[in-house]
């Protein structure tokens, strides 16, 4: 899987809870995407980053905030989750040709 | 929003039948990429075709990119199987690091 994780898998919270998801990649690459899949809508980027502390929002940003301190890791956290976000999340790294490269996704439940 | 809509949303066909399927796109595009996504797991990337480029080739996928139309198409010869999956299309605009996704064609090979 091309050298990228996510973490946790599976997740189930409460309504107005945070969580945080972990993405880690092992390629060095400077750009990292959060991307969330729901039925009817394919996927939609929520954020993204070019580089070390750059970070630029994505169509579907709200109620979202990440952060990237290492090149290897790129964090999603919802602040105060609503069942809204109930979701599959992915994360994607992209190499200098524009393919992305993705990582296996993290079920969000938010109840 | 959506750049790339794929048409048709579903298809099923028979082992060893050709699959096509097509994409639209709304505004210039720097490229587009085809992706497939297997129930339950991350996307992979399949081809990439440049906006200069007419036609690519990539083992059993034929890819077609029509400026002019805004349109592509993803054609799979001698399908089998294995090749059931969601097929995604997507675009990079010009000045642009973001991918943006169609909401998908399910392809089901039937054996």
């Amino acid at each position: 899987d091309a050298g990228i994780t996510q973490s946790p898998r599976h997740k189930v919270t409460e309504t107005g809870t945070p969580v945080t998801l972990r993405c880690h990649q092992t390629e060095n690459h400077r750009y990292m995407y959060w991307y969330r899949q729901d039925p009817g809508h394919g996927l939609r980027l929520i954020h993204y980053s070019y580089g070390v502390k750059d970070t630029d929002k994505g169509e579907v940003s709200d109620g979202y905030s990440v952060s990237r301190s290492k090149t290897e890791d790129f964090l999603l956290t919802l602040e105060s989750a609503t069942s809204s976000q109930t979701s599959v999340y992915f994360c994607a790294i992209r190499d200098i040709s524009y393919e992305q490269y993705f990582g296996p996704g993290t079920r969000l439940t938010v109840t | 929003s959506q750049q790339g809509e794929e048409d048709p949303q579903a298809l099923s066909i028979q082992e060893g039948e050709n699959a096509t399927m097509n994409c639209s796109y709304k505004t210039s595009i720097n490229n587009l990429q085809w992706y497939r996504q297997n129930s339950g797991r991350g996307l992979v990337h399949l081809i990439l075709i440049r906006s200069n480029e007419r036609e690519k080739h990539s083992g059993r996928l034929r890819v077609t990119l029509d400026t002019s139309k805004k349109s592509s198409s993803l054609l799979i010869t001698a399908s089998r199987a294995a090749d059931t999956a969601s097929y995604f299309c997507a675009t990079v605009n010009f000045g642009n690091e973001k991918l943006t996704f169609g909401t998908g064609t399910r392809l089901t090979i039937i054996p």
